[in-house]
């Protein structure tokens, strides 16, 4: 049973430049939410989806966009990228809904801003 | 808007002594999660606390969840090595959207 799988897991952008990131969920699981997490800092809500909607947002600005697809997989995707930008990104995977709302989280894909 | 606030911020301790971490939340909620995130990797689904003075154990590890639902503690009894990590606690804003503490660093010296 494959938990939840991120790509890239490190990579490097310049200013300007915009990134792709990709998720898979954990198999059983609808709804991938995704995390910012600064150097030191808890993991902060950047967008939830479910049934190839954006369900809820946090406060981060419209450079910010994603997609869900049939398969449950999902793509976070940053334009413009800000030397702020550069964190390590977790994407979570639960049941939406779910009694308990466990998150499982993959292991992040590192991005880094020159 | 909602804060979870955590402290302290950084805990080091010999192994064999105890830790305790504390959460506070700005307003009421309705369950409270913790995790723990070991250095280099990502964060893992501990246990749910929903009742009101809710306390459960799992084997070193004690977890309380406040009367008034705004405030959690982790407690982890006679640490060992393998306890190194950042331990945060979640609450939720509404449906799955978590709000995360700042979480509380601990380094257990053998």
């Amino acid at each position: 049973d494959a938990g939840v799988t991120q790509s890239p897991t490190h990579l490097i952008k310049t200013r300007g430049q915009q990134v792709t990131l990709r998720c898979s969920p954990k198999s059983g699981h609808d709804t991938v939410s995704w995390y910012q997490q600064a150097l030191g800092q808890g993991p902060q809500f950047i967008f939830q989806y479910y049934e190839e909607e954006e369900r809820q947002r946090g406060n981060f600005p419209d450079r910010f966009s994603g997609h869900q697809f049939p398969n449950y997989s999902s793509e976070l995707n940053v334009n413009a990228l800000l030397l702020g930008d550069s964190a390590l990104y977790l994407c979570a995977s639960s049941l939406y809904g779910g009694r308990t709302g466990e998150l499982f989280f993959g292991e992040g894909s590192r991005l880094t801003v020159l | 808007g909602q804060q979870v606030m955590q402290i302290p911020q950084y805990q080091h301790v010999q192994e064999g002594e105890d830790f305790t971490t504390y959460c506070n939340s700005s307003t009421t909620l309705s369950n409270i999660q913790w995790y723990k995130q070991r250095p280099g990797g990502h964060p893992v689904f501990l246990i749910q606390l929903v009742k009101s003075g809710e306390v459960k154990k799992q084997k070193r590890l004690t977890f309380q969840f406040g009367e008034a639902k705004k405030n959690s503690s982790l407690h982890i009894t006679a640490t060992q090595t393998t306890d190194v990590g950042t331990y945060f606690c979640a609450g939720p804003k509404t449906g799955n959207q978590f709000y995360f503490g700042t979480g509380t660093s601990l380094t257990v010296i053998p």
